[in-house]
């Protein structure tokens, strides 16, 4: 079956480095693949996605792109500030029309002044 | 986008009562669709809810457990039923769009003592 995999929290960093969330996955098909956030205290928002091979989404200065040959769809921002930390989550669409959500265990982010 | 509210945001009940949380959509959607997230760990689909039609529940919950409503094309319930401390979740209401994934609630703190 699909499966999501994300490489484990929490990440520490500090203010202005470099950040990159892995995420793997596992599908039949060609699923869209997505990345959202979860600020300490609120519901998952949409953080950026993509629908198709070589695609990149972007939003808020984190990019990822959907790489078919190796399965993945990495997080990644150049500079990361302390209103990033949070916990992220890779997941993608089935692609049977079932309308399910496949979503990885999260990853904490945790941003350092 | 769609912007979704629940109710209550966070509960504290005794084992064996109930819970019936509301998800309002500020916009009509066909479908609607439950997620449990216990402490540290992903999301798991418990329901997608239909407006005029029963619920359909993924392998692991139960109608008995977590009845649902949906009575029109832009509230739902979901009730918590005698609840175990094993209950003690996030409870997230969530609608799809179609080209921009899903979007949630801002959640359903449960805790059961």
């Amino acid at each position: 079956g699909n499966s999501v995999t994300q490489m484990e929290g929490p990440v520490t960093l500090s203010e202005e480095a470099f950040l990159t969330i892995n995420c793997t996955y596992t599908a039949t098909g060609y699923p869209s693949l997505f990345w959202y956030v979860q600020y300490p205290g609120e519901g998952l928002q949409l953080l950026l996605k993509a629908t198709k091979a070589d695609d990149k989404g972007s939003n808020k200065g984190f990019e990822a792109t959907y790489r078919k040959e190796t399965t993945s769809f990495h997080l990644e921002k150049g500079s990361v500030q302390v209103s990033d930390s949070a916990v992220y989550f890779c997941a993608l669409s089935d692609t049977s029309g079932t309308y399910k959500y496949i979503f990885g265990t999260g990853t904490r982010l945790k941003v350092l002044a | 986008s769609a912007v979704i509210s629940q109710k209550p945001s966070r509960d504290i009940c005794q084992r064996g009562t109930s819970l019936t949380i509301q998800c309002q959509v500020d916009s009509q959607v066909t479908m609607m669709f439950w997620y449990r997230q216990q402490p540290g760990q992903s999301l798991t689909l418990i329901a997608t809810a239909n407006q005029g039609s029963e619920a359909t529940y993924e392998s692991g919950f139960v109608i008995d457990k977590f009845p649902i409503s949906r009575p029109n094309l832009t509230f739902s319930t979901l009730t918590v039923s005698n609840m175990s401390p094993e209950d003690s979740s996030i409870y997230l209401c969530s609608v799809e769009d179609n080209t921009q994934g899903l979007y949630f609630g801002p959640g359903t703190r449960l805790t059961v003592t």
